[in-house]
């Protein structure tokens, strides 16, 4: 069965630490690895990952995907308040237009 | 574009009761997705449609539940009978045929309680 893991579940930091939120899968074809930001509302979409070892970037936001270990990681540089919400890890399979969900890790920023 | 609507806001309903919840994807897109999250289970896919037919309904979680897409432009997700533990944040997706999670856009959510 497909599945997709993230680590920590939460995570409690001072404004201006730096994070990193780890997300592993079993998932046996993919097209992408996906990050989204969730607030108070929807999912809204932070990264798209496809390729291994390449980093994306926006911001102090940065994502990379190792295909060999299975997993994906988020790093969150000089963190602010504002970056507080759940960051889910989504894989979309080859086979159908459907994408399977981590749980997701909650992070809150300390001012 | 307006995005994906969904209706309504919010839900309070007693145990028993049906509800009904709404959403309207964007349009042009051929695919369309409910989901159900919760603190426990998280983001779990109910079913999705391409282009109106139901491909996988798969994570409905029992025969109280049922969705249908009588249109491109509209679809409704019942409970019937509603129980406390339907309680949860109900999320409607839609996104081009193809493009798998890159094309998703959510709608604001509806949140359900049953009490």
């Amino acid at each position: 069965e497909d599945k997709v893991v993230q680590s920590p579940l939460s995570l409690v930091v001072h404004e201006g630490d730096t994070v990193t939120l780890n997300c592993s899968y079993e998932v046996t074809n993919f097209r992408s690895l996906l990050w989204y930001k969730q607030e108070k509302k929807a999912p809204t979409f932070l990264f798209m990952l496809t390729s291994s070892g390449i980093e994306k970037k926006s911001g102090r936001l940065s994502s990379i995907l190792d295909k060999k270990e299975l997993f994906s990681i988020l790093n969150i540089t000089a963190t602010q308040t504002g970056d507080s919400a759940v960051y889910l890890c989504a894989l979309d399979p080859i086979r159908d237009d459907k994408i399977i969900f981590g749980k997701g890790t909650r992070l809150h920023i300390l001012p | 574009d307006a995005g994906v609507i969904q209706s309504p806001r919010h839900e309070v309903t007693e145990m028993g009761q049906e509800v009904t919840l709404r959403c309207k994807p964007i349009s042009g897109h051929n695919s369309l997705f409910w989901y159900r999250q919760t603190m426990m289970r998280g983001l779990e896919l109910l079913i999705y449609f391409n282009n109106n037919v139901p491909i996988d309904d798969s994570g409905m979680p029992e025969d109280r539940f049922s969705a249908k897409m009588p249109n491109a432009s509209f679809s409704t997700l019942k409970i019937q009978p509603s129980e406390p533990r339907d309680s949860a944040v109900y999320f409607c997706a839609s996104s081009p045929s193809g493009q798998g999670g890159y094309g998703y856009t959510f709608g604001s959510g509806t949140r359900l309680t049953v009490v």
